[in-house]
């Protein structure tokens, strides 16, 4: 099974600052295709249920503001969110689902600094 | 608007059985498979199963593998999961979430959940 790594676990940043999460897949996540890159990324508040924010590495899911992107390739991938807001504050998971089984990283917690 | 809710959780003795129910309105379920992921208390999320669309096909993770069966009816725009032989560490907050489209895999609704607790 491919194996997710997020970094940091825990990231403290102040709000209107700027927040770089990683991800890092055991292999690569990338097909021959070019479309094809296969990564999403979640924000998950307290007692919330997950939430879409980017698919395919760098597509912002509906409704979700411009502050949040995605990039990378092959076996690391980077969420970024610039102008922090106080709702902005969560936990954040990655997920590959370039082969089964599908995994998630551990998640990284962004708290206000 | 999407809306999964799901119902079935509870607290059930180890090697018990527990039926798991998520419905689904808002959008044309049958065009959608659908995933259930688990997260247990204070940990991280565990994909479990998914459902085609038009319920041909199913995958699941190892750690559910010949324990559980996921399921689905289309006419009544629900999608099952049948739990056997739970154990403790099946403990967590199941979630039913819904593909985009027939067969992506990644999942751009969810539900609010459901808890099950494995304990004697």
């Amino acid at each position: 099974e491919i194996v997710m790594t997020q970094s940091p676990a825990t990231l403290s940043v102040s709000p209107g600052e700027r927040a770089t999460l990683s991800c890092r897949a055991s292999q690569s996540i990338n097909s021959n295709l070019a479309w094809d890159n296969n990564l999403a990324w979640y924000q998950q508040k307290p007692g919330q249920a997950p939430r879409l924010l980017i698919y395919g590495v760098s597509a912002r899911a509906t409704g979700i503001p411009a502050r949040f992107s995605g990039s990378g390739s092959g076996t690391n991938f980077t969420l970024t969110i610039t102008s922090l807001q106080s709702e902005d504050f969560a936990v954040y998971y990655c997920q590959q689902y370039s082969e089964w089984p599908i995994t998630f990283g551990q998640g990284t917690r962004l708290e206000i600094k | 608007q999407v809306h999964l809710v799901e119902s079935g959780g509870g607290v059930v003795q180890p090697g018990r059985s527990l039926r798991l129910f998520c419905a689904a309105s808002g959008f044309t379920f049958s065009n959608h498979a659908i995933h259930w992921v688990r997260q247990a208390p204070g940990k991280g999320l565990e994909w479990v199963a998914v459902i085609s669309y038009d319920g041909s096909e199913e995958r699941y993770a190892d750690s559910v593998k010949g324990r559980f069966t996921i399921s689905r009816d289309n006419s009544e725009k629900t999608t099952y999961m049948q739990m056997n032989s739970l154990r403790a560490e099946d403990t967590a907050v199941y979630y039913c979430a819904r593909d985009p489209s027939s067969w992506y895999n990644y999942f751009d609704s969810w539900g609010q959940g459901t808890l099950v607790t494995v304990s004697s």
